[in-house]
């Protein structure tokens, strides 16, 4: 499995602009997940998805930020339009519930957001 | 509200044993996680506790005491490839909810 694919890896642009990040989960996890990295606060988590459907998007910062997951195999995160605090590192994750009930999620290598 | 406290570095020698506290505070837990993340990297799971002890995989370790709302990673023969930040994390529903991670520990390792 090539794990979970995330697009583009860097992305620069300038405020007011729209960004889409897009994430690629892997194959058979039920779950997805949206997590933006900052030094400030960390690892936080903005939305999760089961079987395609968003279950909680209580971390999305505002409605700037939007997330979709039309199928099984792909989703995106939308900002529009962007500003300069948005800049950030985001995860996408997937996991599949664990038999163990250890909710064990596999991170893609992630999207570098910079705004100008 | 729900956080997870742990320290922001901590440095150790190459070969060594080192210990990564991490204390909790949550309305519903359902076990805690340890995931490690190189600079530049993606963050991967370490371990998991679901029940109170510890849980053993090569050279690391983890610990929990649900009464004390505390674990803990142990790494022991501690390799230059450690350098990482490492980060506790629990599910407060259910065990398929995201998790909630903490800020992270940033681990040195001297030589």
């Amino acid at each position: 499995d090539a794990g979970v694919i995330q697009s583009p890896r860097h992305e620069v642009t300038e405020m007011g602009q729209e960004v889409t990040l897009r994430c690629k989960p892997i194959s058979g996890h039920d779950y997805l997940f949206w997590y933006r990295q900052t030094m400030m606060r960390g690892l936080e988590l903005l939305i999760y998805f089961n079987n395609n459907v968003p279950i909680d998007d209580s971390g999305m910062p505002e409605d700037r930020f939007s997330a979709k997951m039309p199928n099984a195999s792909f989703s995106t995160l939308k900002i529009q339009p962007s500003e300069p605090r948005d800049s950030a590192v985001y995860f996408c994750a997937s996991s599949r519930q664990g038999h163990s009930g250890a909710n064990v999620l596999t991170f893609g290598a992630g999207s570098r957001l910079t705004v100008l | 509200g729900q956080s997870l406290e742990q320290p922001s570095e901590v440095t150790a020698v190459e070969g060594a044993i080192v210990q990564i506290n991490c204390t909790y505070q949550t309305s519903g837990f359902y076990g805690l996680s340890w995931y490690q993340q190189h600079d530049g990297g993606a963050p991967t799971f370490l371990s998991y506790n679901a029940l109170d002890g510890l849980e053993e995989t090569g050279r690391f370790s983890s610990f929990l005491s649900r009464s004390d709302s505390y674990g803990y990673l142990l790494l022991q023969e501690l390799q230059m490839k450690d350098s990482a930040s490492y980060f506790c994390a629990f599910a407060s529903g259910g065990g398929a909810d995201g998790l909630t991670f903490g800020k992270g520990t940033h681990l040195i390792i001297q030589p």
